[in-house]
Parts: structure tokens; C-alpha cells; sequence
């Protein structure tokens, strides 16, 4: 079956830090690749997705994620982290016909001044 | 403004009252989708629609229906809500299969 897996459901980092969050699929074939963040409160918002081409996808507020096909995975980065980043962060897979979006468990990520 | 937009936004029910939360979406998208979010579960696919009059189930589909009479608007309808149906809806849309979600505020229901 479809799934995806956060293994990391909260991460807590200093203001500044580097951060990573992973991201693990499982598809028949390689999926579309979505990373969604939602702040307290609020509805989703899309961070940066992959479809094809270029295995390192930039997003907004200086994120980014790398596609790895041999790791199945899909990690979200971000080189320094601010205090208004915290939040909670869904990656989520469609497959190629498109009907399905299945979104993994979420990871909350809280960050220490 | 490009947007989607759910309501009510809040609603507390009772168990066996019948209610309905709308949808409705500005930007002439064919796909919509209803989504309920439950703590450490993120978030599962109710029902989806890829047009008007076609809908689907999705992962968690009993207890609830659907409509799509018009593109714009995608009903989700409670016959009789249970306590097991306390959760955060989002109602999303997009313009093709291969094409990212938008999403509305969310309806936030409590089933007593």
C-alpha cells in the first residue's frame, strides 16, 4: 500500500541551528513529493514540491528538500533556523494519476531561543 | 483572491444531528478533496471529486457523503455525525491530478 512515513514526530533546535526532517515513501513508481507546513491554527501551506528533473527542489522561506530514489526518501532541510518556523510539517505523495494525496504523520518542530 | 473557503469554521453538534460543511473555491479547479486531521495521524483523504458529478472515496470515507454540483462547490455532508467524528476538516483544490493542493482554513467540529 501507499504510505508515507515521518519518522520524527517532534524535533526540537536552537534558533539558528541547522535542520533536517525526514521523509520516507512508499510507491509502486516515484510520486510527486509535496512538503506542506501548518502553524497553530492554521491551514496548510505548500513548502516546495518535486515532480521530476533536478533531484534538490528550492521552496520559500529557505527551505529545501532532496529526492533520493535509492532511500526512498525526501528530507526537508533548512541551513538556519528562526524562531517563527516553528510549527508542525506534513510531507505528503501523490501517485502518477494524481487522485490520491497521502500525507505522512506530521512532525512538530519546536524551536529554543 | 485566489482561495478556498470552508463553513463554518467551528461547530459543535450533537450525536444524529445532521450537518453539512461547504466548500467552495474561486480559481475554476476541477479536482476537490475533504480531509480530516487527527492528532499523530496527519492528515486522510475522506472523499474526492475530478469534476463535476464524479466523486470517489477516499481512505476514511464511511460517515460521510459528498456532492459536486457545481465545480465551485463540494458539500461535505454529515447524516448522522458520532463522537468518533470530532476532528479538523480541510476542504482543498487543485487544477489537475498532477498539481499541488490548496487549501481552505479548516472547520474544526466537535460531536458531543
Amino acid at each position: 500500500a501507499q504510505s508515507v512515513t515521518q519518522p520524527d514526530i517532534h524535533i526540537t533546535v536552537s534558533e539558528g541551528a541547522s535542520l533536517e526532517l525526514r521523509c520516507n515513501y512508499s510507491y509502486g513508481a516515484t510520486p510527486y513529493l509535496f512538503w506542506y507546513v501548518q502553524s497553530p491554527g492554521q491551514g496548510l501551506q505548500l513548502l516546495l514540491k518535486y515532480f521530476s528533473g533536478d533531484t534538490l527542489v528550492q521552496g520559500i522561506k529557505g527551505f529545501e528538500a532532496e529526492f533520493k530514489r535509492s532511500q526512498s526518501s525526501f528530507n526537508l532541510r533548512k541551513p538556519s533556523v528562526h524562531w517563527s518556523d516553528a510549527a508542525e510539517y506534513f510531507c505528503a505523495a501523490t501517485g502518477s494519476y494524481g487522485n490520491k494525496l497521502v500525507f505522512g504523520a506530521g512532525t512538530i518542530l519546536r524551536v529554543k531561543s | 483572491e485566489a482561495q478556498v473557503t470552508q463553513n463554518p469554521r467551528y461547530l459543535i453538534t450533537v450525536t444524529g444531528k445532521k450537518l453539512t460543511v461547504t466548500c467552495s473555491q474561486n480559481m475554476n479547479h476541477e479536482y476537490m478533496s475533504w480531509y480530516r486531521q487527527d492528532p499523530g495521524l496527519g492528515l486522510r483523504q475522506i472523499y474526492y471529486s475530478m469534476n463535476v458529478e464524479v466523486t470517489d472515496k477516499g481512505d476514511v470515507p464511511e460517515g460521510y457523503k459528498v456532492s459536486r454540483k457545481e465545480k465551485r462547490n463540494f458539500p461535505l455532508i454529515l447524516e448522522s455525525p458520532s463522537p468518533n467524528q470530532t476532528s479538523l476538516y480541510f476542504c482543498a483544490s487543485r487544477p489537475g491530478p498532477r498539481n499541488e493542493q490548496f487549501f481552505g482554513p479548516g472547520t474544526r467540529l466537535t460531536v458531543l
